[in-house]
């Protein structure tokens, strides 16, 4: 089974809520990644937990704050965003730091 | 650096026709290349891979092979179907750079 999974599927949300996007595998995979797609555009690199500690951070802002609280699950925490954050947010996991990476559906945020 | 350099799109075809999707690449060391393949509204899906010179990937009928001497991951069907309208990243790891590189995207549209 290669499946990747992320809740929820879509998101709304104000510049002064709180939210978090939540990302699954259950490959025993040990790399886990976070990715940000603005429409016709390549996934751009967020951030890379590997073996559970934060190895990549792309210089993203601090409104922006990953977790991972197990080798299973990845978080990403939200607040104070901005419209321009609006994106496909798509959570990935490969066996080992960018061994073939499989990606989740993607979770589709709207800041108003 | 590392960088990825796919065909203008969209491509539009008729069923059963032949595809190609061009991609090169410029790359430090060897890199492993990669297709992946984003249907609407949702996340990516690793298509093929190749991980040395003149190996071919191959998946539900898609074949690309790694062309060191031209430096290029060329994407070809034999015969799409509308099913296969989608967008197709051409990327690449290196372990220099620690991280994946993708091209621009190419949309591919299949019509009956």
């Amino acid at each position: 089974d290669t499946e990747v999974t992320q809740t929820p599927k879509h998101l709304v949300m104000g510049m002064t809520n709180k939210k978090s996007l939540k990302c699954e595998q259950h490959m025993g995979h040990r790399a886990m990644y976070w990715y940000k797609q603005k429409a016709k555009k390549p996934p751009e690199l967020m951030f890379v937990y590997s073996y559970e500690k934060l190895s990549i951070n792309e210089s993203v802002p601090s409104r922006f704050s990953p977790e991972c609280p197990n080798s299973s699950l990845l978080n990403l925490h939200l607040h104070a965003l901005q419209p321009e954050d609006s994106a496909l947010y798509l959570c990935a996991s490969s066996q080992s730091p960018f061994y073939e990476q499989y990606f989740g559906p993607g979770t589709r945020l709207t800041v108003t | 650096g590392n960088s990825v350099t796919q065909m203008e799109g969209p491509v539009t075809l008729s069923e059963e026709a032949f595809l190609t999707i061009n991609c090169t690449y410029t790359a430090t060391g060897y890199p492993s290349l990669f297709w992946y393949v984003q249907y609407p509204g949702e996340g990516l899906q690793l298509l093929l891979k190749a991980t040395k010179a003149d190996d071919k990937g191959s998946n539900k009928g898609f074949e690309a092979t790694y062309r060191k001497e031209t430096t290029s991951f060329h994407l070809e069907k034999g015969s799409v179907q509308v099913s296969d309208s989608a967008v197709y990243f051409c990327a690449l790891y290196t372990g220099t750079a620690s991280k994946l590189t993708f091209g621009t995207g190419t949309r591919l549209q299949v019509t009956l």
